[in-house]
């Protein structure tokens, strides 16, 4: 079955940039959802089809993908954007979550 | 404003049942595949099924099948899933999600918590 990779956690100092990664096989054919989760609420989606960003998601969020990765970055990084974030494919009619990322901002 | 509210759940037995509901709001319910996913306590997201907007179409995560049964009531605006044979395993967060997957979840419920213990 399909996996998608990413790191446990990702630190990034306030008002930098932060890149999280997700590795898949040749996610570069796939489209890739990101959500963002803070503890105790429900996932938002903040990227979606690889690089389009829902409506009142800031642009500080962009997304990209090259043959077996997709990319989440986020710049100027804020206190408020501390959270889980988790990659999310189709694959063979079935959903597919990496194991999520958590973003610390220092 | 589109809204998903989820209820159902609670604490069960292994063995025991029990059917979660999701009324939607704020949107034309029936124009939507909807979808169930769950988190364990300090897990990540696990998907477990969809649906189609008609509900001719429904897919399960291996883990579940022959278990739960996804079902929706268009005229309703509700989703459902009902959860027999439960497992200490089973028990997570339980969330409702407008999408498939392929059409990303872009709006997602508050939650609704299950707890399989004897």
């Amino acid at each position: 079955s399909y996996e998608l990779t990413q790191p446990l956690s990702v630190s990034v100092a306030l008002g930098q940039t932060a890149r999280i990664t997700c590795g898949g096989s040749y996610i570069g054919s796939k489209n890739v959802h990101w959500y963002q989760q803070k503890p105790g609420q429900a996932p938002v989606l903040v990227i979606y089809r690889d690089s389009s960003r829902p409506s009142g998601i800031p642009e500080r969020f962009s997304g990209s993908k090259s043959v077996n990765t997709a990319n989440l970055t986020i710049r100027r990084a804020q206190a408020g954007d501390e959270a889980d974030y988790y990659c999310q494919v189709w694959d063979s009619s079935t959903v597919i979550f990496g194991g999520g990322t958590k973003l610390t901002v220092l | 404003q589109v809204q998903l509210v989820e209820s159902g759940g609670g604490l069960v037995k292994p063995g025991g049942f029990l059917r979660l509901s999701c009324a939607a709001s704020g949107f034309n319910f029936s124009d939507y595949y909807m979808t169930w996913i769950r988190q364990a306590p300090g897990k990540w997201l696990e998907w477990i099924s969809y649906i189609s907007s008609s509900g001719s179409k429904i897919y399960y995560t291996d883990s579940v099948k022959g278990r739960f049964t996804i079902s929706r009531d268009n005229a309703k605006n509700s989703l459902y899933l009902q959860m027999n044979s439960l497992r200490a395993e089973d028990t997570a967060v339980y969330y409702c999600a407008r999408g498939s997957g392929l059409i990303p979840f872009d709006c997602w419920g508050q939650g609704t918590l299950v707890t399989v213990s004897s």
